[in-house]
């Protein structure tokens, strides 16, 4: 399978505090994409990173992409309380890159 | 600009039903993609429309069907419903195949009884 795999599972900290979560994939990629979902609505875009990318930045997130171990990690500066909900890394590989594959996602849990 | 739309927003059928779920994609975009996304899953992806006709398949039985129209807006239909089925059912939709930005819809949560 494609599909990557997101760590931790859930993540529960204080508002003011940094969430990192962290993506694994298993075959080279094209991209990698990042995604927020609230209570099982609509995914919300947070972030593309290209293969030949190594770091981009959006406001309070950073991304990392690291192609030799196939991961990538999301870090959250400055959490706020709006910022709970589940988080989806998305691949879209080599020579196919219109299929996204997703992982099982992080819950993020901030408390106020 | 209006975004991507579904509709119904919730649906509930009895097994062995047939459902019909519909897409409007955001203005511009000409390419739809369907996922299945059950309860504490990542979404998984079925297929994808480009030019009326499907592009792409995950790995979905042929229960699973679809349709796009000449005003790119997409259905998707699933005959002879399991319990399984039940999901939330995301459309995305792109400019072109090659796109690398998908926007989502906010689902349809479908439930089989």
């Amino acid at each position: 399978s494609q599909q990557g795999e997101e760590d931790p599972q859930a993540l529960s900290i204080q508002e003011g505090e940094n969430a990192t979560m962290n993506c694994s994939y298993k075959t080279s990629i094209n991209n990698l994409q990042w995604y927020r979902q609230n209570s099982g609505r609509g995914l919300v875009h947070l972030i593309l990173i290209r293969s030949n990318e190594r770091e981009k930045h959006s406001g309070r997130l950073r991304v990392t992409l690291d192609t030799s171990k196939k991961s990538s990690s999301l870090l959250i500066t400055a959490s706020r309380a709006a910022d709970t909900a589940s988080y989806f890394c998305a691949t879209a590989h080599t020579g196919n890159f219109n299929k996204f594959y997703f992982g099982s996602g992080t819950k993020l849990n901030v408390k106020p | 600009d209006a975004g991507v739309t579904q509709s119904p927003t919730h649906l509930i059928k009895t097994r062995g039903q047939q459902v019909t779920l519909r897409c409007s994609p955001k203005s511009g975009h000409d390419t739809v993609s369907w996922y299945q996304q059950a309860l504490g899953q990542g979404p998984q992806f079925i297929f994808q429309y480009y030019e009326e006709e499907e592009r792409q398949r995950g790995n979905f039985p042929d229960r699973f069907s679809g349709h796009q129209f000449p005003n790119y807006s997409s259905e998707l239909n699933v005959n002879a419903l399991l319990l399984g089925d039940s999901a939330l059912y995301l459309c995305a939709s792109s400019f072109r195949q090659g796109s690398d930005e998908q926007y989502f819809g906010p689902g349809t949560r479908l439930t089989v009884t």
